[in-house]
């Protein structure tokens, strides 16, 4: 199974800061990399597919970029509505597999 | 609007069986695979069970396979996962998904929970 390992675990930022969150691979995925947002209580969304493709109606405060097997997704000017847990997941190969999560804290 | 909206969660004992449905709207069904997702109580997400737009292929993570089955009714727009043999492990929200290959899974349902307890 492909691990994907997602640093760090939690943060706390202040409002119009700029954060990174970062999901190491085990094993080359091709760029199959998908980030979601899940606020408590509710569904995750789909922020960021193909490692760096923008969902439709996904604030462009949101990114992402690889490096290898290294992927980050970075959120730019945080505002309150971001604070929530995201998650990254390989869509490369069968069983998919979800990072642990990062909880973001807004201060 | 594409809409995911699940149903037939509930309190199971042991052993027990349970079968949840996915009606799905908004979309063509058939022309995408579909998914279901899991999260136990303040954990994370793991990945269930996928099955093909046809609905001829399926695949499913270890800890399921041989108790858990997906099927789909393209006729009714429909996703289900039937579940056998449940364990108190098996306890979690489930999520059905739409499941774009290769991609991600881009629309989720509002999930439906199942509790595995005597």
């Amino acid at each position: 199974d492909i691990q994907m390992t997602q640093s760090p675990a939690s943060l706390s930022a202040s409002l119009g800061e700029t954060v990174t969150i970062e999901c190491l691979a085990s094993e080359d995925i091709y760029s199959n990399l998908a980030w979601y947002q899940q606020k408590p209580g509710k569904s995750p969304q789909l922020l960021i597919y193909d490692a760096s493709s923008l969902q439709d109606g996904v604030p462009s405060r949101f990114s992402g970029s690889e490096s290898g097997t290294q992927y980050s997704l970075e959120i730019n000017s945080l505002q309150s509505e971001d604070a929530a847990t995201y998650f990254c997941q390989q869509h490369h190969d069968y069983p998919y597999t979800f990072g642990a999560g990062t909880k973001l804290e807004l201060k | 609007e594409v809409q995911l909206v699940e149903s037939g969660g509930g309190l199971v004992q042991p052993g027990r069986s349970l079968k949840l449905s996915c009606a799905a709207s908004g979309f063509t069904f058939s022309n995408y695979y579909m998914a279901w997702v899991r999260q136990a109580p303040t954990k994370g997400l793991e990945w269930v069970a996928s099955i093909t737009n046809s609905g001829g292929s399926t695949y499913y993570r270890d800890s399921v396979k041989g108790r858990f089955t997906i099927s789909r009714d393209n006729a009714k727009s429909t996703l289900y996962l039937q579940m056998d043999s449940l364990r108190s492990e098996d306890t979690a929200t489930y999520y059905c998904t739409r499941d774009i290959l290769w991609v991600s899974f881009d629309y989720w349902g509002q999930g439906v929970m199942v509790t595995v307890s005597s």
